[in-house]
């Protein structure tokens, strides 16, 4: 049960889009379409951004999208606003039957 | 509309047990999977255990497998995380989480608990 592996920190400035990676294993990432994506600003807990790679929950911003290519999903954010200024996490099913998180990644707009 | 309120976290020392809760309303609970997420102090999210709608399945991460047991009543719509052997390490916040299957798993958080284990 490794973490899946995201980036650290990514940046950008308002009104760029910017995307941010989530790699896992055929164990996980690779097999399944249960990718979701979180948004947690501080003090908060973590809202629901994606679901299944890449649909969206009512009520979440299109400017949010989800991609997913072999082992590696990805989060975009387009037309980035001071808002989006959070961390963000991916998930994903595994084959064990068991959920894992990415370490989490901080989105700073510039 | 959906509410998740976690309860019973606290400081504890090593070794000793705790149970949290996670009341649930504005949904059939019993219709629902549900998640314990938590997260170390600074440090991101973990997941750490599910149980399926009625309680037939639950499945753990390594860290907790043997230590910590989910369990639920449906009938009282409240979601349990019985705590035991606790370790340093397993000081956070603790979660709940709905998992909604086809309309998003972890689709409502609560708030968090937190669990502080020191000597």
């Amino acid at each position: 049960q490794s973490a899946l592996t995201q980036p650290a920190s990514v940046s950008g400035s308002p009104g760029q889009s910017i995307t941010i990676s989530c790699t896992g294993t055929s164990s996980d990432v690779g097999s399944y379409h249960y990718v979701s994506w979180f948004q947690q600003r501080p003090g908060n807990a973590p809202k629901l951004m994606i679901y299944d790679v890449n649909k969206r929950p009512s009520g979440v911003s299109n400017r949010f999208s989800g991609s997913k290519s072999g082992n590696t999903a990805s989060l975009t954010i387009s037309g980035l606003q001071g808002e989006d200024e959070a961390d963000y996490y991916c998930s994903s099913y595994t084959s064990t039957s068991t959920w894992v998180f990415g370490g989490g990644t901080q989105l700073t707009v510039l | 509309q959906v509410q998740l309120v976690e309860s019973g976290g606290g400081v504890v020392q090593p070794g000793r047990s705790l149970r949290l809760s996670c009341s649930a309303s504005g949904f059939t609970f019993g219709t629902y999977g549900m998640h314990w997420v938590r997260q170390a102090p600074g440090k991101g999210l973990e997941w750490v255990a599910v149980i399926w709608h009625d309680g037939s399945n639950k499945y753990y991460a390594d860290s907790v497998k043997g230590r910590f047991t989910v369990s639920r009543d449906n009938s009282k719509n409240t979601l349990y995380l019985q705590m035991n052997s606790l370790r340093i390490e397993d000081t956070g916040v603790y979660y709940c989480a709905r998992d909604a299957g086809r309309e998003g798993n972890f689709d409502s958080w609560g708030r968090g608990t937190l669990v502080t284990v020191s000597s």
